[in-house]
């Protein structure tokens, strides 16, 4: 099994410009989730989704927008970057809301 | 908010030490997480405890829980250089199930 895999791993951006952030899992999961992580700040809860087709907003969802197609998928689309963005992304899955969470490597975003 | 908070935020210790941190939270939880992160890397699950349970054990890993005074420790006997990382604690509140991230304690083992 491959886990949870992330691409890219880097990325730099010019502020207003758009990006997907692509998250993928094979491990059946049902719920997904995104966080972002600034010094200092630990990890933050920006989107989550409980199974396909549904998603919720976690503490820092402005700026950011989901979708859940299918189980293993879970994009993380910025609509227009600002510099406030510029964080290390990681996506995470779990068989449910409460369990052991499983971490991708991260995506490095920097929006100048 | 912030739930879980790490304790100290940065400790170094001699090679073959026993590493401890803290970490306290405010309100009832279902169960608390412990994660390592290398640097550069995403995190990965140590332990699990459940809010029913005192001590966990998983080889050179030792989590205990006190819901009376709403903290947890996270113990690493015999340290190594490979135990330099960062540590986070995570709470999973009871009620409405989220999980909250603490902002890590950075243990580094001097060797």
């Amino acid at each position: 099994n491959a886990g949870v895999t992330q691409t890219p791993k880097f990325q730099v951006l010019k502020t207003g410009q758009s990006m997907t952030l692509q998250c993928a899992q094979d491990m059946n999961h049902e719920y997904m989730s995104w966080y972002r992580q600034d010094p200092g700040m630990g990890l933050r809860l920006i989107h989550y989704s409980v199974g396909a087709g549904i998603t919720d907003q976690g503490e820092v969802p402005n700026g950011y927008n989901v979708s859940r197609s299918t189980t293993e998928d879970f994009p993380l689309r910025l609509l227009s970057a600002a510099p406030s963005q510029t964080s290390v992304y990681f996506c995470a899955s779990s068989t449910g809301r409460t369990d052991t969470q499983y971490f991708g490597p991260g995506t490095r975003l920097t929006v100048l | 908010s912030q739930q879980g908070e790490e304790d100290p935020q940065a400790l170094s210790i001699q090679e073959g030490e026993n590493a401890t941190m803290n970490c306290s939270y405010k309100t009832s939880i279902n169960n608390l997480q412990w994660y390592r992160q290398n640097s550069g890397r995403g995190l990965v699950h140590l332990i699990l405890i459940r809010s029913n349970e005192r001590e966990k054990h998983s080889g050179r890993l030792r989590v205990t829980l006190d819901t009376s005074k709403k903290s947890s420790s996270l113990l690493i006997t015999a340290s190594r250089a490979a135990d330099t990382a960062s540590y986070f604690c995570a709470t999973v509140s009871a009620g409405d199930d989220k999980i909250i991230f603490g902002k890590g304690t950075r243990l580094h083992i001097l060797p």
